[in-house]
């Protein structure tokens, strides 16, 4: 039962560069979460999406795109890195808006 | 003001010690409290879920909920090394949850 599966685990780039975060989901669910996780900050959403198809701005979407590919795949995109993005990035899933969330292992991102 | 504040620690207690990590929120409507558990360089995982006010218990841990003072506790009883973690308070609000900032929690043998 592999729950979350998030790609890559690491990776640094260069200011400037784009890279995608992949997120897979095994669990039928509707909703899911991007996530970025600093020091002292917490968890702070990023982008979500409440069902196939729907996407929405979260708390801090500037500098980040997404695609939900299908009910199963939720992807981030960074189209132009910058430092201030060096984080660790969670994706999460749910139920529905009010369900419990189930996160993956996070994607640990350096930008130079 | 944010929606969620958590004191963010470190918190280090002996093993055995009875731990109390604590969120304030500002927001009346919420009405779902959850504690997650983040191990180092893990995601975080569901640990207690609570829908009203009153506690509930599950084993060695311990959800408390006073809406009243907008106030959420999780009590942790004879901690152990094992126990050593970030715990992060959520609050459902707006069909999204928010976030604490996470207590970072050590129990030392």
């Amino acid at each position: 039962n592999a729950g979350v599966t998030q790609t890559p685990k690491f990776q640094v780039l260069k200011t400037g560069q784009s890279m995608t975060l992949q997120c897979a989901q095994d669990m039928n669910h509707n909703s899911m979460y991007w996530y970025r996780q600093d020091p002292g900050m917490g968890l702070r959403l990023i982008y979500y999406s409440a069902s196939e198809g729907t996407t929405d701005k979260g708390e801090v979407p500037n500098g980040y795109n997404v695609s939900r590919l299908n009910k199963r795949e939720f992807s981030l995109r960074l189209e132009s890195a910058a430092p201030s993005q060096t984080s660790v990035y969670f994706c999460a899933s749910s139920e529905g808006g009010r369900g419990i969330q189930y996160f993956g292992a996070g994607t640990r991102l350096s930008v130079l | 003001q944010k929606e969620v504040e958590q004191d963010p620690g470190p918190l280090s207690v002996p093993e055995g010690a009875i731990v109390s990590l604590n969120c304030t929120y500002s927001n009346s409507a919420f009405q779902y409290f959850m504690w997650y558990r983040q191990y180092s360089r893990k995601g975080p995982e569901l640990l207690m879920y609570t829908y009203s006010s009153g506690n509930k218990e599950d084993g060695r841990f311990t959800a408390q909920v006073d809406k009243s003072s907008k106030y959420i506790s999780l009590f942790i009883r004879d901690s152990q090394p094992s126990d050593s973690a970030t715990y992060l308070c959520a609050i459902e609000g707006g069909n999204k949850l928010v976030f604490g900032a996470g207590t970072i929690l050590r129990v030392k043998s």
